[in-house]
């Protein structure tokens, strides 16, 4: 059973070009969940998503930052007109159920990141 | 203020060493969870805890809910354990996270 897998590993882009960062979750796991670790800072929540639906999305810029999780294929940060600022480790995770794994004792499991640079 | 503070914030141990990592929340939480992330790699939870105790292998993590704290202690550490040990509450509602600022642990041989 794979993991949570993320790609591009590492992708650069210039100023003012879109970046599209993929994340698919464990089989099984309907449940994404996006955070952004900024240099020398801690992870932040983004976005939790369902399969077609965005659950709460509060951690998410209001401009150029969407998510998208579609009935088929990967979940989908797509991030318009970058800057440098945006440069940033981006990291998804899955789990099976949601905030009812919690307390039914399943955990999360994260991918290992999308490392973007903006030049 | 962040909702969840980590200290120290960076350690340096000798391998043997019995280390420990201390976590505080603010918010009311439905879980706790101990991440480990490896210099340019990837995040690993280790556990997840919601009262007591958990251990697996060399690794131990306790919570005191009623004092909103938690740590993580490694015995007789090795220098494979370095990397940063992250704290991270998830909240109430199940959305989300709240994450420390991590702990940079490095253990020379």
């Amino acid at each position: 059973n794979a993991g949570v897998m993320q790609n591009p590993r590492h992708l650069v882009r210039r100023r003012g070009q879109e970046a599209r960062l993929r994340c698919s979750p464990m089989k099984g796991h309907s449940h994404v969940y996006w955070y952004r670790q900024l240099p020398e800072e801690g992870l932040k929540f983004m976005v939790y998503l369902q399969k077609e639906n965005i659950i709460d999305e509060s951690g998410m810029p209001k401009e150029r930052f969407s998510a998208e999780f579609p009935k088929e294929g990967p979940s989908i940060l797509r991030i318009q007109q970058v800057v440098r600022g945006d440069s940033a480790a981006y990291f998804c995770a899955s789990s099976p159920l949601g905030d009812k794994s919690v307390y039914s004792g399943n955990t999360i499991y994260f991918g290992e990141g999308s490392w973007l640079t903006v030049v | 203020k962040n909702e969840v503070e980590q200290s120290p914030q960076n350690l340096t141990a000798q391998e043997g060493e019995f280390i420990t990592i201390n976590c505080s929340y603010s918010v009311g939480i439905s879980a706790l969870h101990w991440l480990q992330q490896h210099p340019g790699g990837g995040i690993v939870s280790l556990f997840m805890l919601s009262s007591g105790k958990k251990k697996h292998g060399r690794l131990i993590a306790t919570i005191n809910i009623q004092e909103k704290h938690s740590s993580l202690h490694i015995t007789a550490s090795h220098p494979r354990d370095s990397a940063v040990y992250i704290c991270a509450a998830w909240g109430p509602t199940g959305n989300q996270f709240y994450f420390g600022t991590g702990t940079s642990l490095t253990v020379i041989p």
